[in-house]
């Protein structure tokens, strides 16, 4: 089964200042998809971001990016200008592309955002 | 479009008692899901289905079971509720297949479940 590792449980940035989570992953797969959900306090899981492996340009949305390392099995997400609506628990997730299309998630990195 | 909802948000039950979580999605996914996460755990599978009359099991199935009779309904059941079972359970939509891969999940908003 696919692994996907989040080393960092807590992180923390000031606000408009950039963060980096780190995520690791481990397949044997060629053909899958990478995700970072953002989980508010509220509990509602959003998604932030999607990445398909077999593109080599890194995902971008408005503040959030991703750095890509497919060799590596490296899927980071970077937050620039980080604001307090950012605060929450980031997980990571890894999307098989067979087996049920189920996801794989981290344990996730709880983002404080520092006034 | 109301995506994905859970009933109920919250629920205590008493060691041994039974109940069914309701999850129901009206974006005609092929593919449903039921996550647990606990703290400090990430969301961990428990039972999935790729369509209507079909379910399997997940990484953690025991204690629970499902039904898929319809494409919109997904309801989780707990027997004989155990302290471990303490939860926020997700239920979880997409589409199927592989072109349809890179869609994410929708997610309902989650059920907290305490067994005491």
């Amino acid at each position: 089964a696919q692994t996907v590792t989040q080393s960092q449980p807590e992180m923390s940035v000031q606000e408009a200042e950039t963060v980096t989570l780190s995520c690791t992953y481990d397949t044997s797969e060629s053909d899958y998809y990478l995700f970072w959900y953002k989980q508010p306090p509220s509990r509602q899981m959003i998604l932030v971001i999607r990445q398909e492996a077999y593109k080599q340009q890194n995902a971008t949305e408005n503040r959030f990016s991703v750095n890509f390392q497919k060799a590596a099995k490296s899927f980071s997400l970077k937050i620039s200008d980080s604001q307090l609506g950012d605060a929450a628990m980031y997980f990571c997730a890894y999307r098989s592309a067979f087996a049920g299309n189920q996801f794989y998630f981290g344990t996730g990195t709880s983002l404080t955002v520092i006034p | 479009n109301a995506g994905v909802t859970q009933t109920p948000k919250f629920r205590i039950l008493k060691i041994g008692q039974s109940m069914t979580l309701q999850c129901t999605q009206d974006m005609n996914h092929n593919y449903m899901y039921w996550y647990r996460q606990d703290p400090g755990m990430g969301l961990k599978l428990i039972y999935y289905s790729v369509g209507a009359g079909i379910t399997d099991k997940g990484e953690v199935p025991n204690g629970y079971n499902v039904s898929r009779s319809t494409t919109e309904d997904f309801p989780l059941r707990l027997e004989l509720a155990a302290p471990s079972q303490t939860s926020v359970y997700f239920c979880a939509s997409t589409r199927a297949g592989t072109l349809s891969s890179n869609y994410g999940y929708t997610f309902g908003s989650g059920t907290r479940l305490t067994v005491v």
